[in-house]
């Protein structure tokens, strides 16, 4: 199966820097990647995703690339806030798969980031 | 707005007790998921289930069983709780095929004593 793995673990920056988060994925059937936002206390939350045909995206301060030959792709936050500070998770699925694995998600471990103020 | 509910945010039980967590989700989604998640390791799934009455082991599913008798719930259940179960529980659910956006609920804390 796919495996996903992702860092750093934990990652603290000063309010408007910019932050960094990296993952990289072993199946190269995976084609759909989304990151969600995890605040403490509440369900994980969709950020922002990309799929395998498009190597950029980008909403606002958030922005996430794919390398398909490399297989990872990073989630950057620019002019970071105190907000952002939550744990974040990539992931990774075949969309096209077939029988019980579609619709499987695999994250990585997450990233607890922390910004000061 | 799709909702997906899990019936117990807090429990605790004693070591040996059988639990159950509930799910249910509005959207008439197939797909349906429980999720542990535990400080460090992510989220590990332990089952899921693509259709009623049907069910495959996720990563971690030793000490859990499931059940999906209705399309819209989703039970988790631990025959015999131990302490190592401590943990957030997360239920989700994803429409079959054409649908890419994964919901959660809010999760559920369970601690064993």
């Amino acid at each position: 199966g796919e495996n996903v793995e992702q860092h750093p673990s934990t990652l603290s920056v000063q309010e408007g820097d910019s932050a960094v988060i990296k993952c990289t994925y072993s199946d190269s059937a995976s084609n759909y990647f989304p990151w969600y936002k995890q605040e403490l206390g509440k369900r994980p939350q969709l950020i922002i995703d990309i799929r395998s045909n498009v190597g950029e995206k980008k909403d606002q301060r958030i922005a996430v690339t794919l390398n398909k030959t490399a297989k990872h792709f990073s989630l950057h936050i620019t002019e970071t806030q105190p907000e952002d500070s939550a744990v974040y998770f990539c992931a990774a699925r075949n969309t096209l798969g077939r029988g019980s694995t579609l619709g499987r998600l695999y994250f990585g471990r997450g990233t607890q980031l922390t910004v000061w103020p | 707005d799709v909702k997906v509910t899990q019936s117990s945010r807090y429990l605790v039980k004693r070591t040996g007790e059988k639990v159950f967590l509930e799910c249910v989700q509005d959207m008439d989604h197939e797909n349906m998921f429980w999720y542990r998640q535990d400080p460090g390791l992510g989220l590990r799934l332990i089952y899921f289930s693509y259709d009623v009455k049907m069910k495959e082991k996720g990563d971690i599913p030793e000490g859990y069983s499931v059940s999906r008798e209705k399309k819209e719930r989703f039970s988790l259940i631990l025959e015999s709780a131990s302490t190592n179960q401590t943990s957030m529980y997360l239920c989700a659910s994803t429409p079959w095929g054409g649908g890419n956006t994964i919901y959660f609920g809010e999760g559920s804390w369970l601690t064993v004593v």
